[in-house]
Parts: C-alpha cells; sequence; structure tokens
C-alpha cells in the first residue's frame, strides 16, 4: 500500500525566508504528483501538477520538483509572505492506480 | 465556472439516520470522487468514479454508496450513520485522459458532518 510522509509536519518561519517542504512516498513508481494547500476550514486548492514527463512545474514563486527514481517531491516557496501562511498537501498517482494519495500535509505559519 | 459544489456545508445527523451528500461539477470532468478528511489521518478516498455509470471503492468504503447516472453529479449516501462517520468530506474532480496523463484536481469547499 502507498503511504506519503511530509515533512516536515509544521513550520515556522519570519517573512521573507525562502523555505522547502518534502513530500516521499513508499513506492517511487510515480506518475504524476500534485501539491495543494488548504486554508483553515477550506477546500484544497491546487497549486502545481507534475505530469509523468515532467521533473519540476513552476508557479510564480512556488517550484515542485518529482525525483522519480526515490519518489521524492519537494515544493520551494521563495520570499515567504503572512498568506502563505496554510496546510501544504502533496498527492501522487501510482503507475498501476488511478486514484491520488495523499500525504498528512506541513502546516506552514509565515510571521510578518 | 462555478467549480466543484457540494451541498450543505454543515449537518448533524443522529445515529442510524441516512442523508445524502451533494456534488456537482460543471467542468465536463470524467472522474469524480469523495474523500473524508479526519485530524491526523490526512485525506482517504471513499468512492470514485471515472466516468457516468461507472463507480468503484476507495479506501474506506464501508457504510457510504455512491452513482454516477450523469457527468455533472456524484451524490455520497450515508445508509445508516454512526459517530465513526464524524467528519469533514470532500468531492473532487479532474480531467481523466488517459495513460499516464492527468488533469489537475479540483475540489469543493467541503461538507461537515457530526454523528451523534
Amino acid at each position: 500500500k502507498q503511504e506519503v510522509t511530509q515533512i516536515p509536519a509544521a513550520l515556522s518561519v519570519p517573512e521573507g525566508e525562502n523555505l522547502v517542504l518534502n513530500c516521499s512516498f513508499t513506492d517511487s513508481a510515480i506518475y504524476n504528483l500534485q501539491w495543494f494547500r488548504q486554508d483553515p476550514g477550506k477546500g484544497l486548492t491546487s497549486l502545481l501538477l507534475i505530469q509523468s514527463s515532467q521533473r519540476e512545474q513552476t508557479s510564480g514563486r512556488l517550484n515542485a520538483s518529482l525525483d522519480k527514481s526515490s519518489g521524492r517531491s519537494t515544493l520551494y516557496i521563495a520570499a515567504s509572505q503572512p498568506g502563505d501562511s496554510a496546510t501544504y498537501l502533496c498527492a501522487g498517482r501510482v503507475s498501476y492506480g488511478q486514484n491520488f494519495v495523499f500525504g498528512p500535509g506541513t502546516r506552514l505559519s509565515v510571521l510578518p | 465556472n462555478a467549480g466543484v459544489t457540494q451541498t450543505p456545508k454543515f449537518q448533524v445527523l443522529k445515529t442510524g439516520q441516512s442523508m445524502t451528500l451533494q456534488c456537482a461539477q460543471d467542468m465536463n470532468h470524467e472522474y469524480m470522487s469523495w474523500y473524508r478528511q479526519d485530524p491526523g489521518m490526512g485525506l482517504r478516498l471513499i468512492h470514485y468514479s471515472v466516468g457516468a455509470g461507472i463507480t468503484d471503492q476507495g479506501e474506506v468504503p464501508n457504510g457510504y454508496n455512491v452513482s454516477r447516472s450523469t457527468t455533472e453529479d456524484f451524490p455520497l449516501r450515508l445508509l445508516s450513520a454512526a459517530p465513526s462517520q464524524t467528519s469533514v468530506y470532500f468531492c473532487a474532480s479532474r480531467r481523466r485522459f488517459g495513460g499516464q496523463v492527468d488533469g489537475e484536481q479540483y475540489f469543493g469547499p467541503g461538507t461537515r458532518l457530526t454523528v451523534t
């Protein structure tokens, strides 16, 4: 059974710092990977989707990469802002399945 | 586009009652799914559908039924509510291109269900 770990579980940083969130799958046979943010009491918002033919995706201050050989992904946030405070979840679809499996999330607080 | 909509936003049920959580999307997505989110457990897949008339079980299907009569709608039925079903329920949809290509997943705002 595919299991997903996200490290750290929680992170608190001052505004302006660059930071890295990590996501790791027990089974490295990942096709596609998606990063989401979730604000308290809200649904999930898609940030980046890395297709099987890609190694990374960028959107504004966000960059996500996927290393298929190790089953690990990182989300890099540049010049963090208080508005980035949220929980960040990764989800991956394995090569032999239809569904995405979610990590538990990293709760990020960016202090002004 | 409204995206993915869910109703109701909040619901309180007594043990043994039944109810249906509604989910609709207006993006013509083939794939729809239901998740529950519990503290410390993350998101777990309940049921999913790859198109109208086709449904399948996810990781935690017991106590829930689904049907998919149209592309747009994917209701989740709780047959006989139990306190263990207290959770936040999310519906999601995405394009299904086949093979190794996926569309982005879009989520609804969630339904917060309490079973007493």
